[in-house]
């Protein structure tokens, strides 16, 4: 079945610096791959999506990369700001043949810290 | 107020006791999805829907039990709860197709002593 690998579990940076955290996949027939944040106490909310007929995109300091044929696709917070803690989920979206529906499943987070 | 929300916020209960949480959302969406969020598994998904009437098993299915009567609710329910089901529990919905943003109601917290 789909699984959806998600590294590193804890990422500390200085303000300023970048960050990156990396998602793989096995489904090769999945086609979005969004990205999510999750505050302390908050419900995860998405920040960022890609599609497979893309294969970089960006939105001021967080960009999405994604390389189907490695089947990877990663999150890049540039100048990073203390807001930016939080835990960051990717997502995979299988298509499940026996039922006709995807599915829609996490990787295990990234608890990113920005030391000021 | 549109949007997805869940009820109970909080909840305490006692091991074997059934108890029922609440989703509810007002965008007509197809697609509903139930995880539980534990330290260390992040969002692990336990049933999902793609329609009324159409529920599927996820990760976790394990000791709950899902409906979808209409649209708009999808109540996760626990049949004997067991304190390794003490979590914090998120609803979701996304429109058709289900491959776009799931939003997600503010969670349960859910205690089984």
């Amino acid at each position: 079945g789909e699984n959806v690998e998600q590294h590193p579990s804890t990422l500390s940076v200085q303000e300023g610096d970048s960050a990156v955290i990396k998602c793989t996949y096995s489904d090769s027939a999945s086609n979005y791959f969004p990205w999510y944040k999750q505050e302390l106490g908050k419900r995860p909310q998405l920040i960022i999506d890609i599609r497979s007929n893309v294969g970089e995109k960006k939105d001021q300091r967080i960009a999405v990369t994604l390389n189907k044929t490695a089947k990877h696709f990663s999150l890049h917070i540039t100048e990073t700001q203390p807001e930016d803690s939080a835990v960051y989920f990717c997502a995979g979206h299988p298509w499940v043949a026996t039922s006709g529906t995807y599915k829609y499943i996490f990787g295990t987070g990234t608890r990113l810290k920005v030391l000021a | 107020d549109a949007g997805i929300t869940q009820s109970p916020r909080y909840k305490i209960t006692e091991t074997g006791r059934q108890v029922t949480l609440m989703c509810h959302q007002t965008w007509s969406h197809s697609y509903m999805f139930w995880y539980r969020q534990d330290l260390g598994h992040g969002l692990r998904l336990i049933y999902y829907s793609a329609a009324a009437d159409i529920t599927d098993k996820g990760e976790v299915p394990d000791g709950y039990v899902v409906s979808r009567s209409k649209t708009e609710n999808f109540p996760l329910t626990l049949e004997s709860a067991t304190r390794s089901q003490t979590s914090v529990y998120f609803c979701a919905s996304s429109e058709s197709r289900g491959d776009t943003e799931a939003f997600f109601g503010q969670g349960t917290r859910l205690t089984v002593v």
